[in-house]
Protein backbone atom coordinates (compact mmCIF):
# COMPACT_ATOMS: atom_id res chain seq x y z
CA UNK A 1 0.00 0.00 0.00
CA UNK A 2 1.21 3.47 -0.67
CA UNK A 3 2.06 5.65 2.28
CA UNK A 4 1.04 8.70 -0.03
CA UNK A 5 -2.63 8.95 -0.12
CA UNK A 6 -4.55 10.96 -2.85
CA UNK A 7 -8.26 11.43 -3.38
CA UNK A 8 -10.19 11.73 -5.09
CA UNK A 9 -8.81 9.01 -7.72
CA UNK A 10 -11.14 10.31 -10.42
CA UNK A 11 -12.97 13.67 -11.14
CA UNK A 12 -14.68 14.74 -13.95
CA UNK A 13 -15.36 18.59 -14.17
CA UNK A 14 -16.77 21.37 -16.46
CA UNK A 15 -14.91 24.37 -17.14
CA UNK A 16 -16.39 26.53 -14.85
CA UNK A 17 -16.32 24.09 -11.84
CA UNK A 18 -14.24 24.38 -8.59
CA UNK A 19 -12.76 21.61 -7.35
CA UNK A 20 -10.12 20.07 -5.04
CA UNK A 21 -6.83 17.42 -5.23
CA UNK A 22 -5.79 16.20 -2.17
CA UNK A 23 -2.64 14.32 -0.83
CA UNK A 24 -1.45 12.89 2.48
CA UNK A 25 1.42 11.47 3.79
CA UNK A 26 2.29 10.27 7.33
CA UNK A 27 5.67 9.96 6.85
CA UNK A 28 7.37 13.17 8.24
CA UNK A 29 8.58 14.21 4.52
CA UNK A 30 8.62 17.71 4.80
CA UNK A 31 9.19 18.27 0.57
CA UNK A 32 6.20 17.61 -1.17
CA UNK A 33 5.30 18.09 -4.67
CA UNK A 34 2.65 18.09 -7.56
CA UNK A 35 3.18 16.36 -11.46
CA UNK A 36 0.96 16.42 -14.16
CA UNK A 37 0.99 13.53 -16.02
CA UNK A 38 -0.51 13.34 -19.63
CA UNK A 39 -0.95 10.35 -21.40
CA UNK A 40 2.04 8.16 -22.95
CA UNK A 41 4.12 11.07 -21.37
CA UNK A 42 6.30 11.21 -18.61
CA UNK A 43 5.55 13.35 -15.52
CA UNK A 44 6.21 16.74 -15.54
CA UNK A 45 6.85 19.18 -12.53
CA UNK A 46 4.18 21.65 -11.19
CA UNK A 47 5.17 22.57 -7.54
CA UNK A 48 7.36 22.07 -4.70
CA UNK A 49 6.83 22.65 -1.13
CA UNK A 50 9.40 22.90 1.33
CA UNK A 51 8.43 23.22 4.93
CA UNK A 52 5.00 24.27 4.00
CA UNK A 53 6.48 27.28 1.72
CA UNK A 54 6.41 27.15 -2.24
CA UNK A 55 9.44 26.28 -3.19
CA UNK A 56 9.17 26.00 -6.65
CA UNK A 57 6.44 27.16 -9.40
CA UNK A 58 7.08 25.42 -12.66
CA UNK A 59 5.21 28.52 -14.17
CA UNK A 60 2.31 26.69 -14.30
CA UNK A 61 -1.22 28.58 -15.23
CA UNK A 62 -2.73 30.31 -12.14
CA UNK A 63 -6.41 28.20 -12.33
CA UNK A 64 -4.02 25.97 -10.64
CA UNK A 65 -3.41 26.84 -7.48
CA UNK A 66 -1.62 25.02 -4.60
CA UNK A 67 -1.83 24.90 -0.92
CA UNK A 68 0.28 23.36 1.79
CA UNK A 69 -1.74 24.13 4.87
CA UNK A 70 0.59 21.64 7.17
CA UNK A 71 3.39 19.24 7.26
CA UNK A 72 1.25 16.39 6.10
CA UNK A 73 -1.40 18.13 3.90
CA UNK A 74 -1.13 19.54 -0.03
CA UNK A 75 -4.06 20.47 -2.05
CA UNK A 76 -4.12 21.88 -5.53
CA UNK A 77 -7.09 23.98 -6.21
CA UNK A 78 -8.59 23.73 -9.53
CA UNK A 79 -10.55 26.77 -11.53
CA UNK A 80 -11.89 27.45 -14.73
CA UNK A 81 -9.90 24.60 -16.19
CA UNK A 82 -9.78 23.74 -19.81
CA UNK A 83 -10.04 20.44 -21.48
CA UNK A 84 -6.41 19.97 -22.54
CA UNK A 85 -6.02 20.14 -18.62
CA UNK A 86 -7.15 16.20 -18.31
CA UNK A 87 -4.53 14.01 -17.19
CA UNK A 88 -3.27 12.36 -14.54
CA UNK A 89 -1.85 14.34 -11.14
CA UNK A 90 0.87 13.19 -9.14
CA UNK A 91 1.41 13.70 -5.29
CA UNK A 92 4.78 13.33 -4.03
CA UNK A 93 6.65 13.41 -0.79
CA UNK A 94 10.65 13.15 -0.10
CA UNK A 95 12.27 12.32 3.31
CA UNK A 96 15.26 15.21 4.12
CA UNK A 97 17.99 12.62 4.25
CA UNK A 98 18.71 12.73 7.79
CA UNK A 99 16.63 9.72 8.95
CA UNK A 100 20.01 7.20 8.84
CA UNK A 101 19.03 5.73 5.70
CA UNK A 102 20.81 6.54 2.62
CA UNK A 103 20.28 9.92 1.21
CA UNK A 104 18.92 8.69 -2.16
CA UNK A 105 16.19 11.98 -2.78
CA UNK A 106 14.03 9.28 -3.80
CA UNK A 107 9.77 10.11 -4.62
CA UNK A 108 6.94 8.37 -2.61
CA UNK A 109 4.45 9.13 -5.05
CA UNK A 110 0.72 7.97 -4.47
CA UNK A 111 -1.74 6.64 -6.83
CA UNK A 112 -2.52 9.68 -8.87
CA UNK A 113 -6.09 11.60 -9.79
CA UNK A 114 -6.97 10.88 -12.83
CA UNK A 115 -8.87 14.59 -14.08
CA UNK A 116 -11.19 14.82 -17.11
CA UNK A 117 -12.35 18.16 -17.83
CA UNK A 118 -15.35 18.66 -20.27
CA UNK B 1 19.80 21.67 -17.80
CA UNK B 2 19.38 17.97 -17.31
CA UNK B 3 18.04 15.60 -19.95
CA UNK B 4 17.84 12.04 -19.73
CA UNK B 5 17.09 9.95 -23.17
CA UNK B 6 15.19 6.81 -22.97
CA UNK B 7 15.63 5.51 -27.01
CA UNK B 8 13.39 1.97 -26.39
CA UNK B 9 9.37 3.23 -26.60
CA UNK B 10 8.38 -0.73 -26.68
CA UNK B 11 10.03 -3.73 -25.59
CA UNK B 12 8.80 -7.31 -25.45
CA UNK B 13 10.37 -10.27 -23.13
CA UNK B 14 9.85 -13.45 -22.46
CA UNK B 15 8.83 -14.70 -19.07
CA UNK B 16 11.63 -15.91 -16.62
CA UNK B 17 14.16 -14.22 -19.50
CA UNK B 18 16.17 -10.79 -18.26
CA UNK B 19 15.81 -7.42 -19.94
CA UNK B 20 18.02 -4.28 -20.40
CA UNK B 21 16.18 -1.04 -20.56
CA UNK B 22 18.02 1.68 -22.35
CA UNK B 23 19.11 5.40 -20.48
CA UNK B 24 21.44 7.96 -21.14
CA UNK B 25 21.71 11.27 -19.55
CA UNK B 26 23.46 14.41 -19.64
CA UNK B 27 24.36 16.89 -16.96
CA UNK B 28 27.14 19.85 -15.87
CA UNK B 29 26.97 18.58 -12.54
CA UNK B 30 29.44 16.53 -10.90
CA UNK B 31 26.96 15.07 -8.05
CA UNK B 32 23.21 13.82 -9.29
CA UNK B 33 21.15 10.85 -8.87
CA UNK B 34 19.70 8.54 -10.85
CA UNK B 35 16.26 6.41 -10.59
CA UNK B 36 14.39 4.23 -12.18
CA UNK B 37 10.28 3.93 -11.62
CA UNK B 38 7.72 1.32 -12.45
CA UNK B 39 4.33 2.57 -13.37
CA UNK B 40 1.42 -0.06 -14.07
CA UNK B 41 -1.72 1.00 -15.90
CA UNK B 42 -3.16 1.97 -12.32
CA UNK B 43 -1.19 5.33 -12.33
CA UNK B 44 1.23 4.98 -9.33
CA UNK B 45 5.12 5.21 -9.12
CA UNK B 46 7.14 2.87 -7.62
CA UNK B 47 10.56 3.24 -7.08
CA UNK B 48 12.80 0.47 -8.07
CA UNK B 49 16.29 1.67 -8.07
CA UNK B 50 18.78 4.06 -7.25
CA UNK B 51 22.30 5.06 -8.27
CA UNK B 52 24.41 7.92 -6.70
CA UNK B 53 27.01 9.68 -9.34
CA UNK B 54 29.43 8.80 -6.60
CA UNK B 55 28.43 5.25 -6.14
CA UNK B 56 31.14 2.90 -7.40
CA UNK B 57 29.50 -0.15 -7.75
CA UNK B 58 26.45 -0.93 -9.49
CA UNK B 59 22.99 -0.59 -7.48
CA UNK B 60 21.30 -4.45 -6.75
CA UNK B 61 17.77 -4.33 -5.58
CA UNK B 62 16.60 -8.28 -5.72
CA UNK B 63 15.82 -8.78 -9.75
CA UNK B 64 16.62 -5.37 -10.54
CA UNK B 65 20.23 -4.42 -11.19
CA UNK B 66 21.40 -0.79 -12.30
CA UNK B 67 24.27 -0.84 -15.25
CA UNK B 68 25.66 2.21 -14.52
CA UNK B 69 28.19 3.62 -16.65
CA UNK B 70 29.84 6.88 -15.89
CA UNK B 71 32.24 7.94 -18.47
CA UNK B 72 29.46 6.78 -21.24
CA UNK B 73 26.73 8.50 -19.19
CA UNK B 74 24.51 5.51 -19.20
CA UNK B 75 21.98 4.12 -16.27
CA UNK B 76 20.59 0.81 -17.96
CA UNK B 77 17.90 -1.54 -15.89
CA UNK B 78 18.46 -5.01 -15.96
CA UNK B 79 15.89 -7.13 -14.85
CA UNK B 80 16.33 -10.41 -14.44
CA UNK B 81 13.92 -13.71 -14.60
CA UNK B 82 10.94 -11.66 -15.78
CA UNK B 83 7.35 -11.93 -14.37
CA UNK B 84 3.76 -10.90 -15.79
CA UNK B 85 3.72 -8.45 -13.07
CA UNK B 86 6.49 -6.59 -14.59
CA UNK B 87 4.98 -5.50 -17.73
CA UNK B 88 4.59 -1.89 -16.92
CA UNK B 89 6.50 1.83 -18.42
CA UNK B 90 9.49 1.99 -16.90
CA UNK B 91 10.51 5.49 -16.37
CA UNK B 92 14.28 6.42 -16.21
CA UNK B 93 14.99 9.32 -13.79
CA UNK B 94 17.36 11.85 -12.58
CA UNK B 95 17.81 14.53 -9.83
CA UNK B 96 19.95 17.32 -9.52
CA UNK B 97 22.24 18.29 -6.87
CA UNK B 98 20.11 18.37 -3.82
CA UNK B 99 19.06 21.52 -2.32
CA UNK B 100 21.10 22.69 1.08
CA UNK B 101 19.37 21.55 3.89
CA UNK B 102 17.44 22.20 5.53
CA UNK B 103 15.06 22.76 2.65
CA UNK B 104 16.08 19.13 1.20
CA UNK B 105 14.35 18.81 -2.22
CA UNK B 106 15.11 18.61 -5.64
CA UNK B 107 14.29 18.47 -9.06
CA UNK B 108 13.75 15.41 -10.94
CA UNK B 109 13.53 14.88 -14.57
CA UNK B 110 11.79 12.32 -16.07
CA UNK B 111 12.73 9.97 -19.78
CA UNK B 112 9.85 9.68 -21.71
CA UNK B 113 9.59 5.94 -20.71
CA UNK B 114 9.59 2.61 -21.77
CA UNK B 115 6.67 0.28 -22.09
CA UNK B 116 7.70 -3.28 -21.46
CA UNK B 117 5.69 -6.51 -22.06
CA UNK B 118 6.38 -9.85 -20.54
CA UNK B 119 4.69 -12.74 -22.80
CA UNK B 120 3.63 -16.09 -21.49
Amino acid sequence: DTEVTQTPKHLVMGMTNKKSLKCEQHMGHRAMYWYKQKAKKPPELMFVYSYEKLSINESVPSRFSPECPNSSLLNLHLHALQPEDSALYLCASSPRGTSGRVDTGELFFGEGSRLTVL
Amino acid sequence: AQKITQTQPGMFVQEKEAVTLDCTYDTSDQSYGLFWYKQPSSGEMIFLIYQGSYDEQNATEGRYSLNFQKARKSANLVISASQLGDSAMYFCAMREPRNPRPWGYQKVTFGIGTKLQVIP
